[in-house]
């Protein structure tokens, strides 16, 4: 079974752009999460989706943005970057209601220069 | 005070020792709790998947929960070199939501 695939896996770009990452769950798994990981705070929570519905959002600013397509694959998106969003950004998949926990991707490294 | 709380470490074992990794948590709503492993540049590897208290043994691996101490534990016995690591606890309440809160992560080398 394949597991969760972001793309891109590395991503460079310049202050102000706006970026979009990219995340196939395992199949079957119709729910979504997004987290940023930086070394300073760890991994933290951006938004959660099931079936296309955010049914969580974290404590970021409106400029992180994503959504949820009907194959459960999602999106998220970043405008006007900053140097402070350089991070890894981490799609997690889970079956919803099993006891099975969360699977994570690769991740996408994003540099913001 | 931040809800769950993770000695970042750097700790260092010699091969063959047995590893003791703590997070302690705030809200006693959290009832599943998990332990991920990340390698460098990877992401995070589930590696063990608890509800409420108790013990669960994976191979080297047993978690355990005390959730009226509201701390958990990973022990790996017989450590390897390929264990080291950076392990990151998470938990979360039970409910539809799958929204996961992390310790920091502690950073682990087994030394060969």
């Amino acid at each position: 079974k394949a597991g969760v695939t972001q793309t891109p896996r590395y991503l460079i770009k310049t202050r102000g752009q706006q970026v979009t990452l990219s995340c196939s769950p395992i199949s079957g798994h119709r729910s979504v999460s997004w987290y940023q990981q930086t070394p300073g705070q760890g991994l933290q929570f951006l938004f959660e989706y099931f079936s296309e519905t955010q049914r969580n959002k974290g404590n970021f600013p409106g400029r992180f943005s994503g959504r949820q397509f009907s194959n459960s694959r999602s999106e998220m998106n970043v405008s006007t970057l900053e140097l402070g969003d350089s991070a890894l950004y981490l799609c997690a998949s889970s079956l919803q209601g099993a006891a099975t926990g969360a699977f994570f991707g690769q991740g996408t490294r994003l540099t913001v220069v | 005070q931040k809800e769950v709380e993770q000695d970042p470490g750097p700790l260092s074992v010699p091969e063959g020792a047995i590893v003791s990794l703590n997070c302690t948590y705030s809200n006693s709503a959290f009832q599943y709790f998990m332990w991920y492993r990340q390698y460098s540049r990877k992401g995070p590897e589930l590696l063990m998947y608890t509800y409420s208290s108790g013990n669960k043994e994976d191979g080297r691996f047993t978690a355990q929960v005390d959730k009226s101490s509201k701390y958990i534990s990973l022990f790996i016995r017989d450590s390897q070199p390929s264990d080291s690591a950076t392990y990151l606890c998470a938990m979360r309440p039970q409910g539809g939501s799958e929204k996961l809160v992390f310790g920091k992560g502690t950073k682990l080398t087994v030394n060969p």
